[in-house]
C-alpha cells in the first residue's frame, strides 16, 4: 500500500531552527509537496520537489532523496505565525497526491 | 501565484437541505480540480476529481449520487451535497491545478475552504 510518514507534533522555540521529516512508500513518483495549514484554513502551497537535493525559499528549504524514500522541510528563524501543520504529500504514478497526516508544530517564545 | 476561490466561507442547514459550493480559479483555466473534506485534526480526505466538461471521479467510498460535481467551465466546479445530515458536517476544500505554472504544473492551489454545519 501506499504510506506517508511524518511525526505528529513538534514543539521549537521561536527564533530556532526545526526540521521535519517525511517518509514515503508510494507506486511511482512525480514528485513530493509540502503545504502549510493554519487551524481553521485552507493549505497554502511552501514547496515542491521531484529532483535530489535542497530546494531554498527564503527561511523555509525543502530536501528530497527519492533513492531513500525521505523529504525535509526545514523551517530557520522560526516566528510565531510559523505554527502550523505542516502537511507532506507525494504525486504517485498516477499523478494521485498521497497525503500525509500532517506535522503540528507548536512554537514557544 | 494561482487564486481559488470558494463560496460560501460558511454554510449552516437543516437536515435533508440541499448546498451547493462553488470553486472558481481567478486568474488562470483549470482542467481538473480537487474537492477535499477534512475533519477536526485530521488531514485532507480526497473526495473526487473534477474534470472540466467530463464526469467527474470519485474515491472509493464516496457516493457520486450524495456528493454532486459539476466542471461546467474552465474557471467553475461546483459541490452539491444533497440531502445533507449532521454527518456531512465538515471542511470541505476545493483545488486546482495551474497548468501554466512551469515545472510546478502539478501543484495544487486550495481554495480558503467551506466549513458546513447540518442541523
Amino acid at each position: 500500500g501506499q504510506n506517508i510518514d511524518q511525526p505528529t507534533e513538534m514543539t521549537a522555540t521561536e527564533g530556532a531552527i526545526v526540521q521535519i521529516n517525511c517518509t514515503y512508500q508510494t507506486s511511482g513518483f512525480n514528485g513530493l509537496f509540502w503545504y502549510q495549514q493554519h487551524a481553521g484554513e485552507a493549505p497554502t502551497f511552501l514547496s515542491y520537489n521531484v529532483l535530489d537535493g535542497l530546494e531554498e525559499k527564503g527561511r523555509f528549504s525543502s530536501f528530497l532523496s527519492r533513492s531513500k524514500g525521505y523529504s525535509y522541510l526545514l523551517l530557520k528563524e522560526l516566528q510565531m505565525k510559523d505554527s502550523a501543520s505542516y502537511l507532506c504529500a507525494v504525486m504517485d504514478s498516477n499523478y494521485q497526491l498521497i497525503w500525509g497526516a500532517g506535522t503540528k508544530l507548536i512554537i514557544k517564545p | 501565484g494561482a487564486v481559488v476561490s470558494q463560496h460560501p466561507s460558511w454554510v449552516i442547514c437543516k437536515s435533508g437541505t440541499s448546498v451547493k459550493i462553488e470553486c472558481r480559479s481567478l486568474d488562470f483555466q483549470a482542467t481538473t480540480m480537487f474537492w477535499y473534506r477534512q475533519f477536526p485534526k485530521q488531514s485532507l480526505m480526497l473526495m473526487a476529481t473534477s474534470n472540466e466538461g467530463s464526469k467527474a471521479t470519485y474515491e472509493q467510498g464516496v457516493e457520486k449520487d450524495k456528493f454532486l460535481i459539476n466542471h461546467a467551465s474552465l474557471t467553475l466546479s461546483t459541490l452539491t451535497v444533497t440531502s445533507a445530515h449532521p454527518e456531512d458536517s465538515s471542511f470541505y476544500i476545493c483545488s486546482a491545478r495551474d497548468p501554466t505554472s512551469g515545472g510546478e504544473q502539478e501543484t495544487q492551489y486550495f481554495g480558503p475552504g467551506t466549513r458546513l454545519l447540518v442541523l
